[in-house]
């Protein structure tokens, strides 16, 4: 069955700082992954999906993540946060009907 | 741009009642799924439906059930209301993104969630 873990429940980041979310999956092919954002009292927002080709992918508001194949992971990046981006952060992977499978987030605090 | 529409935003049961939260999307899409979530616990797919008069049991089904008559709607389903099923309700609705493959593998898009107390 394919899992997600995100290690980190908060993580706490001044503003202009930059950023890296961490996120491991366990799937048995190559998946499809993706980051999700959500902000308090509102429903999950698409930042970046990863289906094949370059590694490096590019999303909204500024984000990017790399796919390691070889550590099974898809960490998330930005250079600079700003305090607008203080929201729930979700690491995701599916490729079957049954939707997608989510890890448990990670809240991202900014520190003015 | 409706997107996928949830109602109600939120809503109180008392243990034992029933109540069906409603779900309707307008991008024609075929695979459309209910997810829980709980502090701490990120999102529980609860049922999911590949299209019209065909639904499946996701990880948590327990005390809920879907319906699927129309490419549009899929309400859920609460009978018997429990504190246990105290949550953030999020309905979804995705397209194929390779048809070779058997499943969706496009993003989800959400409605903006349901919240549930039982009381």
């Amino acid at each position: 069955a394919q899992s997600v873990t995100q290690p980190d429940i908060h993580i706490t980041v001044s503003e202009g700082a930059s950023l890296e979310l961490r996120c491991n999956y366990s799937y048995g092919a190559t998946p499809y992954l993706f980051w999700y954002v959500q902000s308090p009292g509102q429903g999950l927002q698409l930042l970046l999906k990863y289906f094949s080709g370059d590694t490096l992918v590019q999303g909204i508001k500024g984000f990017e993540a790399e796919f390691k194949r070889s550590q099974s992971s898809f960490n998330l990046r930005k250079p600079s946060v700003h305090w607008s981006d203080a929201a729930e952060y979700f690491c995701a992977v599916g490729v079957r009907a049954d939707g997608l499978t989510f890890g448990k987030g990670t809240h991202l605090i900014i520190q003015p | 741009n409706a997107g996928v529409t949830q109602t109600p935003k939120f809503r109180i049961l008392k243990i034992g009642q029933s109540m069906t939260l409603q779900c309707t999307q307008d991008m024609n899409h075929n695979y459309m799924y209910w997810y829980r979530q709980d502090p701490g616990m990120g999102l529980k797919l609860i049922y999911y439906s590949v299209g019209a008069g065909i639904t499946d049991k996701g990880e948590v089904p327990n005390g809920y059930n879907v319906s699927r008559s129309t490419t549009e709607d899929f309400p859920l389903r609460l009978e018997l209301a429990a504190p246990s099923q105290t949550s953030v309700y999020f309905c979804a609705s995705s397209s194929p993104f390779n048809l070779e493959l058997s499943g969706p593998t496009g993003e989800l898009f959400f409605g903006e969630g349901s919240r549930l107390t039982v009381l």
